[in-house]
């Protein structure tokens, strides 16, 4: 079924960890997005990708990486994990023209570091 | 820069009962408004765009440039209405600012 795919859903972890959460969509979209929510704040676009190799920053600063080696996979890494880094990262991608249908979001991963 | 708001963090209604959602946004270009909605466990999806003029769900939204406003509204809320609701902006740049968000609850 074509969808968008994140793993692990949750994730805690101890400070200086390196970790990568996985997001694949099987939807051939070119168009691909991180996000990260706080509990009771806005969603805010931290990476986006508008097709291979192709990444670019978003509006919060983030200490994260991202890479777009593959249409379909868009993978988030922090090489050392700190307890500020805790947070729900949601994943979302969209297609070309897709001025009148929006973005499919993925479930989350929501990252406790410890 | 571009900015949406949404004043209410939590809105509780009666069944049966109208609701309306606030969004105050500002941009200096051509908005693009959506809502979108995440019922418990479940994901955020796509609820409305304003460019298509739909009802969704009995939902209807309506871009009032003159106020930056996009206010979503139901005549008659029902209990499956209540989850989390955000309001959301899309720049010339093509990605999408987002709201707080309202959660909104329908008492039986």
């Amino acid at each position: 079924e074509a969808d968008i795919y994140q793993t692990p859903r949750y994730l805690v972890i101890g400070t200086g960890k390196k970790i990568t959460l996985e997001c694949s969509q099987t939807m051939g979209h070119d168009k691909m997005y991180w996000y990260q929510q706080d509990p009771g704040m806005e969603l805010h676009l931290i990476h986006y990708s508008y097709g291979v190799n192709s990444t670019e920053k978003g509006d919060l600063s983030s200490e994260s990486t991202v890479s777009r080696i593959r249409t379909e996979h868009f993978p988030l890494t922090l090489e050392s994990a700190r307890p500020s880094h805790t947070s729900q990262y949601l994943c979302a991608s969209s297609e070309p023209g897709d001025r009148d249908y929006g973005y499919t979001f993925g479930s989350g991963t929501r990252l406790t570091v410890v | 820069a571009q900015r949406v708001t949404q004043p209410e963090k939590l809105l509780s209604v009666f069944k049966g009962a109208p609701v309306e959602l606030k969004c105050n946004y500002s941009y200096s270009g051509s908005p693009e408004l959506f809502w979108y909605v995440q019922y418990s466990r479940q994901r955020l999806q796509l609820l409305l765009r304003h460019i298509s003029r739909e009802s969704i769900k009995g939902f209807t939204a309506d871009l009032n440039k003159g106020e930056t406003s996009f206010h979503l509204k139901k005549p008659f809320a029902q209990e499956e209405d209540s989850a989390m609701y955000y309001c959301a902006l899309r720049t010339g740049a093509n990605n999408l600012f987002f709201g707080t968000g309202t959660r909104l609850t329908v008492i039986p």
